[in-house]
């Protein structure tokens, strides 16, 4: 059974310009949440996905977008992209019975310059 | 608002030793705390998950408590190995949300 995974691994960007994080949760779970995790800090909620729809949000801009499609698998949009965007992205699935045992991918980390 | 917070930052601790890990929450309607453990640069693993119907939850050489009256979870780690060596971070739900509130995590070095 594959848990959650998460592409690309790493990804260096350029300031102002956009990204897509994608996230394929583990079998047999429907709700997708994304947290960003600066060097040193705790994870931050960014937004969860259920039933293709963003959910919940946590206090971020606008550039943070999201999707999730039918087979559950989820994308993060960032556009604009600054400086302090920099960070390690995780993806987290879980059960809309058991939302808040969530489950984590290996994460994208993203480097801005 | 659940605000999560985790003392030490930081611990070195010599092969064998038992050790506690801290984790204090603002909330105390609480209804469970997961500990996660994660290696430099990766991903998060989920070691224990507490309901607030329980008071410990084992796994191993791993005892996590939560005490929701005082706002406290621990983490107990017994005959500590080099291969412990990680952050660990608990973690909790915010009040109204299914969303997770993160400690910032205590880093555990365990020397041979």
């Amino acid at each position: 059974d594959a848990g959650v995974t998460q592409s690309p691994t790493h990804l260096i960007k350029t300031r102002g310009q956009q990204v897509t994080l994608r996230c394929s949760p583990k079998s047999g779970h429907d709700t997708v949440s994304w947290y960003q995790q600066a060097l040193g800090q705790g994870p931050q909620f960014i937004f969860q996905y259920y039933e293709e729809e963003e959910r919940q949000r946590g206090n971020f801009p606008d550039r943070f977008s999201g999707h999730q499609f039918p087979n559950y698998s989820s994308e993060l949009n960032v556009n604009a992209l600054l400086l302090g965007d920099s960070a390690l992205y995780l993806c987290a699935s879980s059960s809309s019975l058991r939302s808040y045992e969530q489950y984590f991918g290996p994460g994208t980390r993203l480097t801005v310059t | 608002k659940q605000e999560v917070t985790q003392i030490p930052a930081a611990l070195s601790v010599p092969e064998g030793e038992n050790l506690v890990l801290n984790c204090s929450f603002t909330d105390s309607a609480i209804y469970n705390l997961q500990w996660f453990r994660q290696d430099p640069g990766k991903g998060l693993t989920s070691l224990l998950l507490i309901q607030s119907s329980q008071r410990e939850q084992t796994s191993g050489r791993l005892n996590a408590s939560l005490d929701k009256s005082s706002g406290r979870s621990t983490l107990y780690i017994a005959a500590s190995q080099p291969g412990d060596s990680a952050t660990y971070l608990c973690a909790g739900p915010d009040t109204g949300f299914q969303k997770l509130v993160f400690g910032t995590g205590t880093r555990l070095l365990v020397s041979p």
